[in-house]
């Protein structure tokens, strides 16, 4: 199936650091929404945005939706050792009517540094 | 806030044989449900999307007699992994939404057929 490109796709961070990682698509999304995963279980939606444009902050996190719907950042300020994970972007779009669906990104696996 | 169970969150089956994995939304009717297949460090690739009451659609490439998925009710949709083979191993997770309530995901289930 179709997938975004998500970059990078992996990262050691270093306590207190900053990170940011990106998603683009040839397509326009309505939404696009950001997950984290920890092994082993669901993912856990981060941040929403609903309008081309918005910028969102949920504590330590901020993400925009680009102006063009068809990109989207997260940054994460001041990391620390429990941001360890993997990162989705997900795009959602309707069609033909329906309820739609999310199409994700291949993952940014965030590490501590050694 | 929303809450999604999915059981059973490990299953060892022997090939040839079925494996039925449950997904429930506990305090929401989920009028749509999404089953995804993870496989190890790649994404989640939606596997079918499934409405109350109605058949499921199923993306191109997955085989709707060998997922079975039920949606009987607002809040349970099981995904049957029929005569399963140990390239049938993975990790799968439901995600439903309804109403107000957005994309909620399971913890997944991993799979491992011997």
């Amino acid at each position: 199936g179709q997938q975004l490109n998500q970059s990078p796709q992996s990262m050691f961070i270093q306590e207190g650091e900053d990170v940011s990682m990106n998603c683009t698509s040839s397509s326009i999304f309505n939404t696009w929404l950001w997950y984290k995963q920890d092994p082993g279980e669901g993912p856990v939606l981060l941040i929403a945005l609903y309008k081309a444009g918005e910028l969102t902050s949920n504590g330590r996190l901020t993400a925009q939706f680009g102006i063009t719907r068809k990109d989207s950042f997260l940054n994460i300020s001041a990391s620390i050792p429990s941001d360890v994970g993997i990162y989705f972007c997900a795009g959602h779009r309707y069609y033909g009517g329906s309820q739609g669906n999310l199409i994700f990104g291949k993952g940014t696996k965030l590490s501590v540094k050694p | 806030g929303a809450v999604v169970s999915q059981h059973p969150s490990r299953v060892i089956c022997k090939s040839g044989t079925s494996v039925k994995i449950e997904c429930r939304s506990l305090d929401f009717q989920a009028t749509t449900m999404f089953w995804y297949r993870q496989f190890p460090k790649q994404s989640l690739m939606l596997m079918a999307t499934s409405n109350e009451g109605s058949k499921a659609t199923y993306e191109q490439g997955v085989e709707k007699d060998k997922f079975l998925i039920n949606h009987a009710s607002l809040t349970l949709s099981t995904l049957t992994v029929t005569s399963a083979h140990p390239e049938d191993s993975s990790f799968y997770i439901c995600s439903a939404t309804g109403g107000a309530v957005g994309y909620t995901f399971g913890s997944g289930t991993r799979l491992t057929v011997v």
